[in-house]
């Protein structure tokens, strides 16, 4: 089946700093990547859609300049926490949609849990 | 986006059925009904989805009310590694978004 692939897993960093993640569909293209986010016994909170070759859709309250996205190929989209503070800790899920059907399933990430110190 | 309403929890023993409900009185007739699924520390695992018949794969059954106010995600025989969160959401096809709510938490007990 369809697999997306995350990485890294878990991370921890220093506060300030800036953290990459990385979203994979190995054996699909992806013309649309999703963000979320999802803090301790809660449910998942979208981010902001993703698109192959145009800026990234941010929902409402998300800082775009905090949250870079960039969707360069059909199999990568990258997430960039910039300057982390310890309220940024989270885990951070991406999930994919295979092809141009509307209404396909999604295909998730196994999530990248982030600490910042 | 349209809203889900699911009970908080429940409980379920062991190769027994599960009937998950999810009501959502305010769904659009572009809405796709679609469930999802986590484990702890995991993404979210596709279950099914559908619009407005009855669905059925090999992880389970979705039973979609007449008026498609409502819906129930049946797992015809629970098992241990079944317990998870279980998410109804309403997909908006002019959006393509998927908006997760606070799910159902499913409990198996052998």
């Amino acid at each position: 089946g369809a697999v997306v692939s995350q990485h890294p897993s878990w991370v921890i960093c220093k506060s300030g700093t800036s953290v990459k993640i990385e979203c994979r569909s190995l054996d699909f293209q992806a013309t649309t990547m999703f963000w979320y986010r999802q803090f301790p016994k809660q449910s998942l909170m979208l981010m902001a859609t993703s698109n192959e070759g145009s800026k990234a859709t941010y929902e409402q309250g998300v800082e775009k300049d905090k949250f870079l996205i960039n969707h360069a190929s059909l199999t990568l989209s990258t997430l960039t926490v910039t300057s982390a503070h310890p309220e940024d800790s989270s885990f951070y899920i991406c999930s994919a949609e295979r092809g141009a059907t509307i209404n396909e399933k999604l295909f998730f990430g196994s999530g990248t849990q982030l600490s910042v110190l | 986006d349209a809203k889900t309403t699911q009970p908080n929890s429940m409980e379920s023993n062991e190769e027994e059925p599960v009937h998950l409900p999810c009501n959502h009185s305010t769904i659009s007739g572009t809405d796709y009904i679609h469930w999802y699924r986590q484990l702890p520390s995991q993404g979210p695992e596709y279950v099914i989805h559908g619009l407005t018949s009855n669905v059925n794969n090999r992880m389970a059954s979705l039973a979609i009310a007449e008026d498609r106010k409502s819906s129930t995600l049946i797992l015809h025989r629970a098992t241990l590694r079944d317990a998870a969160v279980y998410y109804c959401i309403l997909r908006d096809i002019s959006t393509d978004k998927l908006i997760f709510g606070t799910g159902t938490r499913l409990q198996v007990f052998p």
